[in-house]
């Protein structure tokens, strides 16, 4: 079975840009879920989609969005980009949304701002 | 304010002997609480979890102790191996919801041959 995949691994951005990052969760699995890790917070939470729907928001700003579509495929969006959202972007999707089960996480796409 | 908390950020052990993690906590409403490794340049990996309900689980090497009343919770390897260095995530959820979870910063696992 393939794992979550992440595309792209890497981007340039130029502060005041948006981007799309885009998340393919295992095939079978409807929860999507998304994290920035910096070296100074760590791995924190920005939002977790179920079946098309925004279960849970993390503590990010408006500038940062996401979607689910009907295949689990799952974008995040960040507009008017920041030195401060250069990141780690993980993914991860789990079978079910509730309970203590793992989530897989996908390798990242890591974002530059300049 | 942090509500998961790994206040080693590294820790170096001897092949074959008990690598000990430590996690502590502070939302009491957390249901469940999990470990993920992380090598670089990967995603983390889930090793094991326990709910709330429990003080121990275990799983080939990997033990995972919860002492509620101390809100505490800890990692044991045994015996350790050079392969289990990488970057060790203590991890809770609440609410019932799988998706949301509370990560702590990271102990950094050195085990030397």
């Amino acid at each position: 079975k393939a794992g979550v995949t992440q595309t792209p691994r890497y981007l340039i951005k130029t502060r005041g840009q948006q981007v799309t990052l885009s998340c393919s969760p295992i095939s079978g699995h409807r929860s999507v879920s998304w994290y920035q890790q910096t070296p100074g917070q760590g791995l924190q939470f920005l939002f977790e989609y179920f079946s098309e729907t925004q279960r849970n928001k993390g503590n990010f700003p408006g500038r940062f969005s996401g979607r689910q579509f009907s295949n689990s495929r799952s974008e995040m969006n960040v507009s008017t980009l920041e030195l401060g959202d250069s990141a780690l972007y993980l993914c991860a999707s789990s079978l079910i949304a509730t309970g203590g089960g793992e989530q897989y996480f996908g390798p990242g796409t890591r974002l530059t701002v300049t | 304010d942090q509500q998961v908390k790994q206040n080693s950020p590294s820790l170096s052990v001897q092949e074959g002997r008990i690598s000990i993690l430590n996690c502590d906590y502070t939302n009491s409403m957390f249901d469940y609480f999990l470990w993920y490794k992380k090598y670089p340049a990967e995603g983390p990996t889930f090793l094991i979890s326990i709910s709330s309900i429990k003080d121990k689980n275990e799983d080939g090497r990997f033990t995972v102790f919860l002492n509620k009343s101390a809100k505490h919770l800890s990692l044991h390897i045994v015996p350790s191996q050079p392969g289990d260095s990488a970057v060790y995530f203590c991890a809770a959820n609440y609410g019932g919801s799988q998706g949301n979870l509370i990560f702590g910063k990271g102990t950094k696992l050195s085990v030397k041959p």
